[in-house]
């Protein structure tokens, strides 16, 4: 079975600050990773996913396969960055279905 | 293109009736996935449509059903509704069936007293 844990529900941070969102993960394969980002009052939308290896929005997430984790991090949060954001999983014959975390609320204060 | 869309936006419903909520893909797509999110908690995929047939399925009940039409547009249905069906209801589309990126509507909140 396929599992993502987010264990914060919660982060605040102040502007300027480094932030880190944690997301560990279960399967037993090779995984797709992705990062998706909710606004408020906007709709779930990608924000990066593991295959491509970019830098979104001076977002950045490394897959490490030995420690079955995906960690978004940003050294200088913004209050921009304020948002919902999931971590999600794909992979095997299970491809094309995300398997959710539970989220974490990223709040930068001013 | 107005990207994903789904109707209704609202709908409050009573236990034991049935519900169907609608999604039109994001143009050029075919493929449409549908996810239940319960608040408080990540969205969790319930099917997948491509080629107008049932590619992939959650940890659903059979009461949760669904159709696709030639257009890609999809439908989600469910029957004999309990007050845990109230959610948040997603349609998300790309194109095939693979790991292309699903685009996500706004949702569909539904409501079952």
């Amino acid at each position: 079975a396929q599992r993502v844990t987010q264990p914060e529900k919660l982060l605040s941070v102040f502007k300027g600050a480094p932030v880190e969102l944690k997301c560990n993960y279960s399967y037993s394969g090779s995984p797709e990773l992705f990062w998706y980002v909710q606004y408020s009052r906007q709709r779930l939308q990608l924000l990066l996913r593991h295959i491509s290896r970019e830098s979104i929005k001076g977002f950045t997430a490394d897959l490490n396969k030995g420690e079955t984790s995906f960690h978004l991090k940003k050294p200088f949060a913004q209050e921009e960055d304020s948002a919902m954001y999931y971590c999600a999983l794909s992979g095997g014959t299970s491809y094309g279905k995300l398997t959710f975390g539970q989220g974490t609320i990223l709040t930068v204060h001013p | 293109d107005a990207g994903v869309t789904q109707s209704p936006t609202h709908l409050i419903k009573t236990r034991g009736q049935q519900v169907t909520l609608r999604c039109s893909p994001k143009s050029g797509h075919d493929t449409v996935s549908w996810y239940q999110q319960a608040l408080g908690q990540g969205p969790q995929f319930i099917f997948q449509y491509y080629e107008e047939e049932e590619r992939q399925r959650g940890n659903f009940p059979d009461r949760f059903s669904g159709h696709q039409f030639p257009n890609y547009s999809s439908e989600l249905n469910v029957n004999a509704l309990l007050l845990g069906d109230s959610a948040l209801y997603l349609c998300a589309s790309s194109f095939g069936a693979g790991y292309n990126e699903q685009f996500f509507g706004p949702g569909t909140r539904l409501t079952v007293l």
